[in-house]
């Protein structure tokens, strides 16, 4: 059973296009992410949500949104996708609370923008 | 600010050998630390952390870590590499109160020659 799963994998789209990523995990957690890893294999949180509430929001163009339809779910919408949002965008989640648990990755969706 | 370093890119060892991927941070207050692997097309596998304790924390596949905290590292070994460990490694660290937010390093992409 996959832990943390994302659709699609591949996502290649016009440049002014909207799209969206949805990400579901199974593993019961209470906190899910969304990262950025750019072509240098960079890593850099973008949002966290906590029990469906937006935690994190690190400095990422208003086109970005989450929604945090219930905990086990986070999907990211981008609106008027620009050449510089091909990356590989990862979602991740885990369990807070003082108990320092790690995060629980899926594998990515790779977007690329024409 | 609180970072994480990775000071090599690459890392090539031969089978057999001992391998070591170095990590060094900068935090306020305890450090909570984290390595995780990613291979080709997939999403980062946690592989062990340091929260308090011993200094050498044992993790999956035979991996190992030392902190130091007098040199602020927390550099990753394992005693003899395989073909098979050859992927991406990135330290991290945990930069908030509540376990929602981590800092990556750049990642030291190791490769274990046959």
């Amino acid at each position: 059973d996959t832990a943390v799963s994302q659709t699609p994998k591949y996502l290649v789209t016009q440049m002014g296009n909207d799209k969206s990523i949805k990400c579901e995990q199974n593993l019961g957690h209470d906190t899910m992410y969304w990262y950025k890893q750019d072509s240098k294999k960079f890593l850099k949180i973008m949002f966290s949500y906590n029990n469906k509430e937006l935690i994190i929001n690190e400095t990422v163009p208003n086109r970005f949104s989450p929604k945090s339809p219930d905990k086990a779910h986070l999907n990211l919408h981008i609106n008027s996708l620009e050449l510089g949002d091909s990356a590989v965008y990862f979602c991740a989640s885990s369990q807070v609370g003082g108990l320092n648990q790690p995060q629980h990755f899926g594998d990515g969706t790779r977007l690329s923008i024409l | 600010a609180q970072s994480v370093a990775q000071p090599e890119d690459q890392v090539n060892v031969a089978e057999g050998n001992p391998l070591t991927v170095k990590c060094t941070y900068s935090v306020s207050g305890n450090p909570y630390l984290f390595w995780y692997v990613q291979y080709p097309n997939r999403g980062l596998q946690f592989l062990l952390k340091y929260i308090t304790g011993d200094n050498l924390v044992k993790g999956s596949y035979g991996f190992e870590a030392e902190f130091n905290k007098s040199q602020t590292s927390f550099h990753l070994k394992k005693p003899s590499a395989l073909v098979s460990d050859s992927a991406l490694y990135f330290c991290a660290v945990r930069v908030d109160n509540y376990g929602q937010n981590f800092v990556f390093g750049p990642g030291t992409r190791l490769s274990v020659l046959p």
